[in-house]
């Protein structure tokens, strides 16, 4: 499989806790996103990368969200301090100089 | 910033007739138009895009349209399966602005009712 890889695909935290995912994406691929998505909403840009370098961020990425891209390759999404709020899908994505983007299966966060 | 309206949000259709989403855009600038399909539980797969120097393209039943003086651009699914149900979203983006960023609509709920 050759796509975009996310996990874990499931996490079910305890409130206050941290949590980090891993995205994978498409090799050769230099961009890489991360957006949120809630039940019935369509997803939510939260930052991209660049190669290495994150260009953008959402005022959707508050203080507890940090996401680092350290080789160019993978990237992790790491949220402190997490919050019931905070329970969402997070989908990664990939292309290359933002044509055509592809999405991974999205990692599902459920914070009790 | 540029904002996506997606219409309707629930279509209901029986197999075989045609479903027809449409979507709206806000900035001008935004060249870019793709259409994702997604099953539950799932990330959005890619289905079909359109660029602005197109005004239509199709792809087996699959095709859509843009009118980028209205700023709009629709999804046409012709002969529909029980296996088309999904929520579809419509996205427009700029690639060489904002590192080519979605924005999505809201999706609409197709039920393809066999």
């Amino acid at each position: 499989d050759t796509g975009v890889s996310q996990n874990p695909r499931h996490k079910i935290t305890k409130r206050g806790q941290n949590v980090t995912f891993r995205c994978d994406p498409i090799s050769e691929h230099n961009r890489l996103y991360w957006y949120r998505q809630t039940l019935g909403q369509g997803p939510e840009f939260l930052t991209y990368f660049q190669n290495e370098a994150q260009l953008e961020k959402s005022r959707l990425l508050s203080d507890r969200f940090s996401a680092e891209r350290p080789k160019g390759s993978f990237s992790t999404l790491e949220i402190q301090r997490t919050e019931q709020g905070d329970s969402a899908m997070y989908l990664c994505a990939s292309s290359v100089n933002g044509n055509t983007i592809y999405f991974g299966e999205g990692s599902w966060l459920t914070v009790v | 910033g540029e904002n996506v309206e997606q219409h309707p949000s629930t279509l209901s259709v029986q197999e075989g007739d045609s479903a027809v989403i449409k979507c709206t855009y806000s900035d001008s600038a935004s060249n870019y138009f793709p259409w994702y399909k997604q099953e539950l539980g799932k990330g959005p797969q890619l289905i079909i895009d359109i660029r602005s120097n197109v005004g239509e393209k199709k792809d087996q039943r699959i095709a859509v349209t843009l009118n980028k003086t209205a700023k709009h651009f629709s999804l046409h699914i012709t002969e529909t399966q029980p296996e088309d149900s999904a929520v579809y979203f419509c996205a427009a983006s700029n690639p060489y602005n904002q590192g080519g960023k979605l924005i999505f609509g809201q999706g609409t709920e197709l039920s393809v009712k066999p």
